[in-house]
């Protein structure tokens, strides 16, 4: 079975640029997270989807951050403009769905450094 | 909303020895506590988890306790071997919430030969 996948791996802008990160869920998986994770931090929740919808942003700055997963799988973050503060791994993880005590897939991160 | 926390932030032991990490939770509706092992440079897998109708699971060298009166859970590790070396992250999560995980900060382990 393959894991979730993102792109790219790394990247390293300057700040007020843009930047975007994608992800592709394991196959079937209904539910989406994107996570970001600070250095020495554990993941922290951005953005969750079900299927194609927004189950919770609440945590996303919303004034640069947006994402979307517009046929309900692949998904796409995107930061506009960039800060020094966004430097982070951004990581995507999918699930079967919702429901409760779901394992959630982790994929490989994309490291951001902005300078 | 749910505020997990983790200790030690760092813990070295020699190869052989047990390892324990503790996390507590605040939101007493968490009823999932998974555990995750990420290594450097790679993904968050995971290793084990709780439900919270079950107080102690195993997994051959790993287990989870679980205490919900007193809100907290902890990884125990025996017979450490290097390999075991990771950043070790617990998670809370309310399951009707849907599926939201909220992590500790961390653990990083390191198994000296």
């Amino acid at each position: 079975e393959a894991g979730v996948a993102q792109s790219p791996r790394y990247k390293i802008i300057e700040k007020r640029q843009s930047v975007a990160f994608w992800c592709n869920p394991i196959s079937g998986h209904a539910t989406l997270y994107w996570y970001q994770q600070i250095l020495g931090q554990g993941p922290k929740l951005l953005i969750q989807f079900q299927n194609n919808g927004v189950v919770d942003d609440s945590q996303l700055p919303k004034d640069r951050f947006s994402a979307e997963r517009l046929k309900g799988v692949d998904s796409t973050l995107k930061i506009q403009p960039a800060k020094l503060e966004d430097s982070a791994v951004y990581l995507c993880a999918s699930s079967l769905s919702l429901a409760g005590s779901m394992t959630q897939y982790f994929g490989p991160g994309t490291r951001l450094l902005v300078l | 909303g749910e505020n997990v926390e983790q200790h030690p932030s760092t813990l070295s032991v020699q190869e052989g020895d047990s390892a324990v990490i503790k996390c507590t939770y605040s939101d007493s509706a968490s009823n999932y506590f998974p555990w995750y092992k990420q290594e450097l440079g790679k993904r968050p897998q995971l290793i084990i988890d709780i439900r919270s109708n079950v107080g102690e699971k195993k997994d051959q060298r790993i287990a989870v306790t679980l205490n919900k009166t007193a809100k907290h859970f902890s990884l125990h590790i025996t017979e450490t071997q290097p390999e075991d070396s990771a950043v070790y992250f617990c998670a809370a999560s309310v399951s009707n919430t849907g599926n939201q995980f909220y992590f500790g900060t961390g653990t990083s382990l390191t198994v000296i030969p």
